[in-house]
C-alpha cells in the first residue's frame, strides 16, 4: 500500500529550464511534507520541507507548492543545474512519527 | 561532527548467515530509523525507535529484528540472512517528531 505516490520516474530537463516533480498523497493525517535529495553513493539529505497550513515554500532555486484539497504537491527547481541531477523523493510523516517516502524520481539535466 | 556513521559500507552474506548492522549518531537524536532502498522501490521502513529502549515494526519488519539499548546506537539484525535481503540499508535519526532526517551514508549488502 503506498500512500505517497510520486511521478514522473525519471525527467530530463535542460539546463536553465524548470524541473517539476510531483507527489500525491492519500492520508489526510500527514502533517510535515519533506523533499530529499540523493546522489549516487550518498544518503539522502533534506532538501526543504512544508507543513500543510502553507501553500508554499521557497528556499533559492527550490519551491515546493502545496495543495491540500487536492492532496497534492509538488517541487519545482527553477534555473536547473547539472549539479541538481539526482533523486529525489518525496515524503509524508504522520502523527505515529513515520516517514513514508515517493518511489523517487531521478533527474538529469543537460549541460 | 560525524552525523550518522554506519558500519560496514560493504557485506557480502551467504543465504542464512547472520549479520548486525550498526548505526551511530552523536547529534543527541531521540529517533532513529532503519531504512532498504530497492531500485524502482524507494526507502522503506523496515524498523525505528523513538527512544532508548524501545523499537516498532514500520512497512517490511519480516526476517530482521533491532535493538535501541544506548540512544545513540541503533542495531540492526538479520537472524538468516536470504537473497530478497539484498538491499541498500539506510539508518536515519531526528531530534524530534515533525523534524527531517539526517541519514548515515549506507551499508550495501549482497546475500549469495
Amino acid at each position: 500500500q503506498q500512500q505517497v505516490k510520486q511521478s514522473p520516474q525519471s525527467l530530463i530537463v535542460q539546463k536553465g529550464g524548470i524541473s517539476i516533480i510531483n507527489c500525491a498523497y492519500e492520508n489526510t493525517a500527514f502533517d510535515y511534507f519533506p523533499w530529499y535529495q540523493q546522489f549516487p553513493g550518498k544518503g539522502p539529505a533534506l532538501l526543504i520541507a512544508i507543513r500543510p497550513d502553507v501553500s508554499e515554500k521557497k528556499e533559492g532555486r527550490f519551491t515546493i507548492s502545496f495543495n491540500k484539497s487536492a492532496k497534492q504537491f509538488s517541487l519545482h527547481i527553477m534555473d536547473s543545474q547539472p549539479g541538481d541531477s539526482a533523486t529525489y523523493f518525496c515524503a509524508a510523516r504522520g502523527r505515529d512519527d513515520k516517514i513514508i517516502f515517493g518511489k523517487g524520481t531521478r533527474l538529469h539535466i543537460l549541460p | 561532527n560525524a552525523g550518522v556513521t554506519q558500519t560496514p559500507k560493504f557485506r557480502v552474506l551467504k543465504t542464512g548467515q547472520s549479520m548486525t548492522l550498526l548505526c551511530a549518531q552523536d547529534m543527541n537524536h531521540e529517533y532513529m530509523y532503519w531504512y532498504r532502498q530497492d531500485p524502482g522501490m524507494g526507502l522503506r521502513l523496515i524498523h525505528y525507535s523513538v527512544g532508548e529502549g524501545t523499537t516498532a515494526k514500520g512497512e517490511v519488519p519480516d526476517g530482521y529484528n533491532v535493538s535501541r539499548l544506548k540512544k545513540q546506537n541503533f542495531l540492526l539484525g538479520l537472524e538468516s540472512a536470504a537473497p530478497s535481503q539484498t538491499s541498500v540499508y539506510f539508518c536515519a535519526s531526528s531530534y524530534a517528531s515533525r523534524r527531517g532526517y539526517t541519514f548515515g551514508s549506507g551499508t550495501r549488502l549482497t546475500v549469495v
